[in-house]
């Protein structure tokens, strides 16, 4: 079973319409990420937790929101969906104290018409 | 601000050695990586090197730094087709919550040929 896992795969929306997008996790890591990846730009942080109670923005938050309803969930959203917003988003996981070695679920994309 | 820079295309035979290169801006980096994405994958650590090594050998992968003119390599000896992957390097970045957070290139994409 996969450690790092996101649901769903794959999501078609209309602008406007609000979605979440969820990740869990089974390897007991405390921290928790949210990732867009666009065509020619990389991957770039919408948010990061450290734990439940301790969630911070990343590069591009604006327009997402995030809740961490358990150590092993992180769940991102998008309040009001726009066209811009289509990208493959990825969570990752980390452990605190190493050298930032993050684990990726296998990625959610997801496309505003 | 930070930034890393990759070339976006390799092509090699299979058996020829690739070597895949990044620069990138932040001096202060503590660590520098290299993942993998396979198609349809999340990104996986290949191999990372501290800041204060020049070079990390690990099987058929070779990662030489050179922060003088903070450039990063990655050689993979013997390419094999399930070589093919996109590659990212990344640096550690703080922020100013003190979080050391990634910053990735644009990946290289490798296409090893038989």
């Amino acid at each position: 079973d996969a450690d790092v896992t996101q649901t769903p795969r794959n999501r078609i929306t209309k602008t406007g319409k609000r979605i979440m997008l969820e990740c869990s996790q089974t390897k007991g890591h405390d921290r928790m990420y949210w990732y867009r990846q666009d065509p020619g730009l990389g991957l770039r942080l919408i948010y990061y937790s450290f734990d439940v109670k301790d969630i911070n923005k990343g590069e591009i938050s604006d327009g997402y929101s995030v809740s961490r309803q358990a150590q092993a969930k992180f769940s991102l959203s998008l309040e009001s969906a726009i066209p811009n917003q289509t990208a493959l988003y990825f969570c990752a996981t980390s452990e605190s104290g190493r050298y930032n070695e993050q684990f990726f679920g296998p990625g959610t994309r997801l496309t505003v018409l | 601000g930070e930034d890393v820079e990759q070339s976006l295309f390799l092509s090699v035979r299979e058996g020829d050695s690739s070597v895949i290169n990044c620069t990138y801006t932040d001096s202060s980096s503590t660590y520098l990586y290299w993942y993998k994405q396979e198609p349809g994958a999340g990104l996986q650590l290949l191999t990372y090197i501290f800041s204060n090594m020049d070079m990390k050998q690990d099987q058929r992968l070779t990662v030489l730094l050179n922060k003088k003119d903070k450039h990063l390599s990655l050689r993979i000896a013997d390419t094999q087709t399930g070589d093919s992957a996109i590659y990212f390097c990344a640096e550690s970045a703080p922020m100013n919550t003190g979080f050391q957070k990634l910053v990735f290139g644009t990946g290289t994409r490798l296409l090893v040929s038989p």
